[in-house]
């Protein structure tokens, strides 16, 4: 079993639709959860970072942590053909000079006007 | 608007070839780190450093990559002998003292 897993899609919604991108990860000592943004032929860019369980909203971006069930997603309100790029997941332990991402493989979506 | 840089942002070669990539980190972040992104593995952390010093680089093929920080503005990943499997494209991130990475564009790199 990978330590994260991330449905590749693809994701093709209608623009103003919400949607919903999701990790599973198997290792329970993850503290801190990221999601990044990816363009085609672009570096990733770092969209929401979380740390621990609960919620975290930014514009129309929601991010939410649930370690019981080690499940995080990211909720895309109002989507627009911008949105259209790949999204990564990433999480780390907590603490001390470790900060080695792990991250899924990305889920592609397309956003259509 | 400060950003991770990274040179060059395409390069072409042969296979036995030297290939050297380069990084500016953002100014003031102390962690550097190096990915290779390929479709079939995804993102790959090859190596990182704290404060210039190696702190892993348990995900490099050592016989060929090797990654230094000769300073706190440069990073370098060099390739030698560079095969066809390593063409990939290659990302450079730097990071505050917290979990956060900040991306490069990407070295894109071929090997025939």
């Amino acid at each position: 079993q990978k330590e994260v897993e991330q449905d590749p899609g693809p994701l093709s919604v209608p623009e103003g639709a919400i949607v919903s991108l999701n990790c599973t990860y198997s290792n329970s000592a993850f503290q801190y959860f990221m999601w990044y943004r990816q363009y085609s032929r672009k570096g990733p860019e770092l969209l929401m970072y979380t740390y621990s369980s609960g919620n975290k909203e930014d514009g129309r971006f929601t991010a939410q942590v649930d370690k019981s069930s080690k499940y995080i997603s990211l909720f895309i309100r109002d989507s627009q053909p911008s949105d259209s790029a790949t999204y990564l997941c990433a999480m780390t332990l907590s603490g001390g000079s470790n900060y080695k991402l792990t991250f899924g493989k990305g889920t592609l979506l397309t956003v259509n006007p | 608007d400060a950003r991770v840089t990274q040179t060059p942002r395409h390069k072409v070669t042969e296979m036995g070839q030297e290939v050297t990539m380069r990084c500016q980190p953002i100014l003031g972040h102390n962690t550097v780190f190096w990915y290779r992104q390929t479709m079939m593995q995804g993102l790959e952390l090859l190596a990182y450093f704290r404060n210039r010093a190696p702190l892993d680089d348990s995900g490099m093929p050592k016989d060929r990559f090797s990654a230094e920080m000769p300073d706190a503005t440069l990073a370098t990943l060099k390739i030698q002998p560079s095969e066809p499997r390593d063409s990939a494209v290659y990302f450079c991130a730097s990071g505050p003292e917290t979990a956060e990475q900040y991306f490069g564009p990407g070295t894109r790199l071929t090997v025939t």
